[in-house]
């Protein structure tokens, strides 16, 4: 079965960039996307179709996915932005795969 | 507003049944592909169900394939999961998302989720 795979944290100061990365098998070739979740409450679409920002969701959220890597790019990290964070990827032989979710702390 | 509202959760026991329920509003139900995702407590998103917008096409896990069925009215603007033949591992907060549209599957906007508890 298809995976992805997610670091289990990344810490980043406040003002820095930081980078979550979701690795999987020819993943540039699909489509991938980030939920953001807080502690208590359901996840948030982020970056969805690799780099496309949904309405609402701060300029600083970027994305990319090439390779075998995708990447959540949040730059001048927030207090706010502490969260977990899900990539999410699809195709039609393996229906919809999460990565595990990484632990973003800002310190 | 879009707002996606989940009922139906509970303590069951092994082997037993429930049905969710998902109240969507604040958007063109019967356009949207809907799905149903799940986590378990402290641990990370599984999918389990997508149904299109129509009720024509359904997909699943293999996790639950014959012991799950979802389903919609779109006249009651809801979204419907049923449960059979459930096991312990099923044991999850189950969210109902709204699918966003183009040619891949991601989830727009999800509910608060209700939990389900299969224990004896």
């Amino acid at each position: 079965s298809y995976e992805l795979t997610q670091p289990p944290s990344v810490s980043v100061s406040p003002g820095q960039t930081a980078s979550i990365t979701c690795s999987g098998d020819k993943l540039g070739d699909k489509y991938a996307c980030w939920y953001q979740q807080k502690p208590g409450q359901s996840p948030v679409l982020v970056i969805y179709q690799d780099n496309r920002r949904p309405s609402g969701i701060p300029e600083r959220f970027s994305g990319s996915n090439s390779g075998n890597t995708a990447t959540l790019t949040i730059s001048g990290t927030q207090a706010l932005d502490e969260a977990d964070f899900y990539c999410q990827a699809w195709d039609s032989s393996t229906e919809v795969v999460f990565g595990g979710g990484t632990k973003l702390t800002v310190l | 507003e879009v707002q996606l509202v989940e009922s139906g959760g509970g303590l069951v026991q092994p082997g037993g049944s429930l049905r969710l329920s998902c109240a969507a509003s604040g958007f063109t139900f019967s356009s949207s592909w809907m799905h149903w995702v799940r986590q378990t407590p402290g641990k990370g998103l599984v999918w389990v169900s997508g149904i299109n917008s129509d009720g024509s096409s359904t997909r699943y896990a293999d996790s639950v394939k014959g012991r799950f069925t979802i389903s919609r009215d779109n006249a009651k603007n809801t979204l419907y999961l049923q449960m059979n033949s459930l096991r312990a591992e099923d044991t999850a907060v189950y969210y109902c998302a709204r699918g966003g549209a183009g040619a891949t599957v991601y989830f727009v906007y999800w509910g608060q989720g209700t939990l389900v508890t299969v224990s004896s």
